[in-house]
């Protein structure tokens, strides 16, 4: 079965400064791929996903964008970030109809 | 737009209890519900997967139904335990045999306490 890897799982970043958090999934080929983030006292919100190599669709507008350079790897980004990009950030793997989730990564802007 | 909403909110009970925990949906026209667990500041773990064609799935001391033309879906705890504390959220699908986007309630927080 698939396993998920996200790191880091804890982050405290000034606001500005730019992000980077990698995703990369085992034990599957050509799995569509998820970004969420969870924000305190909120449901889940899908930022991007990715059906394959370069493929990103973003669901909304923000200062954060994604990649997919290889088939299991998924990175989302930011030059600068802002409060407001706080969260709990949760990288997400399809296999058939079945989602599997990561640990997670907690970001906190200040 | 799909929206989700779970009731309730928050569920404290005594070990030992069976619960039922509740899920809405506004638009019936969904592929497959899932129940996910989720521990404090961790990942989301699948519980139960129900097509959209099927009525109910169970494992172990879980059971969740699905009622699609009426927009519900229950989630059964029987016998709870203190370890099944934790968030519960549903999610609808919006495409069928590949994973498309899931779309979340904001969960039912779940204290078994012994």
């Amino acid at each position: 079965s698939q396993t998920i890897h996200q790191w880091p799982a804890t982050l405290v970043q000034p606001v500005g400064s730019p992000l980077s958090l990698e995703c990369t999934v085992e034990g599957t080929s050509n799995p569509n791929l998820y970004w969420y983030r969870q924000a305190a006292g909120r449901g889940l919100q899908l930022l991007f996903y990715s059906v394959g190599i370069g493929q990103i669709s973003s669901e909304v507008p923000q200062n954060l964008s994604a990649s997919r350079p290889q088939d299991r790897q998924f990175i989302l980004s930011s030059k600068k970030l802002l409060l407001s990009d706080s969260g709990f950030y949760l990288c997400a793997c399809g296999q058939g109809a079945k989602a599997f989730f990561g640990q997670g990564t907690r970001l906190t802007v200040v | 737009k799909q929206e989700v909403t779970q009731i309730p909110a928050a569920l404290s009970v005594p070990e030992g209890e069976n619960l039922v925990l509740n899920c809405s949906f506004t638009d019936s026209a969904i592929y497959n519900l899932q129940w996910f667990r989720q521990d404090p500041g961790k990942g989301l773990t699948s519980l139960l997967l129900i097509q959209s064609s099927q009525r109910e799935q169970t494992s172990g001391r879980l059971n969740a139904s699905l009622d699609k033309s009426s927009g519900r879906s229950t989630l059964y705890i029987a016998a709870s335990q203190p370890g099944d504390s934790a968030t519960y959220l549903c999610a609808v699908s919006d495409r069928g045999s590949t994973l498309g986007r899931l779309y979340f309630g904001r969960g039912t927080q779940l204290t078994v306490w012994p």
